[in-house]
């Protein structure tokens, strides 16, 4: 079955520092690949697909085959990016749901 | 506007009474599943549904039960509560097609005393 890693439950950055939230997956065909966040007390929103290769609010994640990561990166964190951030995969056959990581909490600090 | 709607927000009932959650997208979306989110274990998948009267099991069924009779709605059944079900809970859905997102719901916060 397919699996998504999160290694860290907890990352601390000081604001203007860069960010990497780290993300593996172990699949051995061609997974969708999704970043979702959820700021305080709200509801899990699409942060980024790797499908799109597209930044949102300044941050990017590359599908790296090679290592099964999809690590998700911002140069400058900002305080307002304080968040809990989870990776998700899809099969892109779309016979499954999506198949959720533990999550990892970003706290910015000022 | 395209939404996923969850009910109750908030639930605070007695062990053993029967209660439901229910969940309805108006998107016409195939897939829907239930989550409950745990501190240090993040989102676990309880029950999911590929399409009308089609359900399976997630990570962690045992207490739970769904049905989907219709397409816009996938109710979640606990037969009796327990305290270890307090936890905040999660619908979503999404289309067949592997590269769209998810909706989630606003999510349900269940105490079980």
């Amino acid at each position: 079955a397919q699996r998504v890693t999160q290694p860290e439950k907890l990352l601390s950055v000081f604001k203007g520092a860069p960010v990497e939230l780290k993300c593996n997956y172990s699949y051995s065909g061609s997974p969708e690949l999704f970043w979702y966040v959820q700021y305080s007390r709200q509801r899990l929103q699409l942060l980024l697909r790797h499908i799109s290769r597209e930044s949102i609010k300044g941050f990017t994640a590359d599908l790296n085959k090679g290592e099964t990561s999809f690590h998700l990166k911002k140069p400058f964190a900002q305080e307002e990016d304080s968040a809990m951030y989870y990776c998700a995969l899809r099969l892109n056959s779309g016979n499954t749901p999506l198949v959720f990581g533990k999550g990892t909490r970003l706290s910015v600090i000022a | 506007e395209a939404q996923v709607t969850q009910n109750p927000r908030y639930l605070i009932t007695v062990t053993g009474k029967k209660l439901t959650v229910t969940c309805s997208q108006n998107m016409n979306h195939e897939y829907m599943s239930w989550y409950r989110q745990d501190p240090g274990l993040g989102l676990r998948q309880i029950y999911y549904s590929m399409n009308v009267e089609v359900t399976d099991k997630g990570d962690v069924p045992e207490g739970y039960k769904v049905s989907r009779k219709e397409k816009r709605n996938f109710p979640l059944i606990l037969e009796s509560p327990s305290p270890n079900q307090t936890s905040l809970y999660f619908c979503a859905s999404s289309p067949r097609k592997g590269d769209t997102e998810a909706f989630f719901g606003q999510g349900t916060r269940l105490t079980v005393v």
